[in-house]
């Protein structure tokens, strides 16, 4: 089985702080994946990455960056010089052979203008 | 985007009565999966299909069950529905790279 743990439940920032998203993981598969989703206020899924378990070069997407460790069982998501509109609950969520995804309870990112 | 729809979007119904909902893809990928989301609890899985007439058990399936008679559409039904089962419902497709993308939601409410 699948565990997904985002131990922060809510982070609270001010416009252009950098902010880290923790997640960590458990699983017994050799090969899994790893995502991300954000849902706005407006209560959409988003999905923003998915990063297989043999790959684990980070990866950077403007203001997005993702830090992807197997030795300590994380991926963490940094946004850079966050922005109000970066406001949103962010899931992590694991998946391997059987094509079901777990998610973390997600974080609670607000932004300060 | 996927193309998924749900509907209905917005739902009040009474305990005890039968509710369907209905999950419509444009996409024509093999999975297809129900999920609830619940303050506290994240997206938890009810139910999901890996084909037309393939279903299985999710984590939280007791009180749903669900049918899958063409690729494009997955219905979710409460059979009888409780107070517990008030939630925002989520459907989400994928494929084989285990990417999985979502509708939009489905709100609701049993009074």
């Amino acid at each position: 089985a699948q565990k997904v743990t985002q131990a922060q439940t809510e982070i609270s920032v001010v416009e252009k702080e950098d902010v880290t998203l923790d997640c960590v993981y458990e699983t017994r598969d050799t090969t899994y994946y790893l995502f991300w989703y954000k849902q706005p206020p407006s209560g959409e899924l988003v999905f923003l990455i998915r990063r297989n378990s043999f790959d684990e070069q980070n990866e950077i997407s403007g203001r997005y960056s993702w830090n992807f460790q197997k030795s300590t069982s994380s991926f963490n998501f940094t946004i850079t010089a966050s922005q109000v509109v970066d406001s949103a609950v962010y899931f992590c969520a694991s998946g391997g052979s059987n094509y079901k995804l777990t998610f973390g309870k997600g974080t609670l990112l607000t932004v300060n203008p | 985007d996927a193309g998924i729809t749900q509907s209905p979007r917005h739902k009040v119904t009474e305990t005890g009565t039968p509710v369907t909902l209905r999950c419509h893809q444009t996409e024509n990928h093999r999975y297809m999966y129900w999920y609830r989301q619940d303050p506290g609890h994240g997206l938890r899985l009810i139910h999901y299909s890996y084909g037309v007439k393939d279903t299985d058990k999710g984590e939280v399936s007791d009180g749903y069950s669900v049918s899958r008679s063409k690729t494009e559409d997955f219905l979710l039904t409460l059979e009888s529905a409780t107070s517990s089962q008030t939630s925002v419902y989520f459907c989400a497709t994928g494929d084989t790279d285990n990417e999985q993308y979502f509708g939009p939601g489905t709100r609701l409410t049993v009074t």
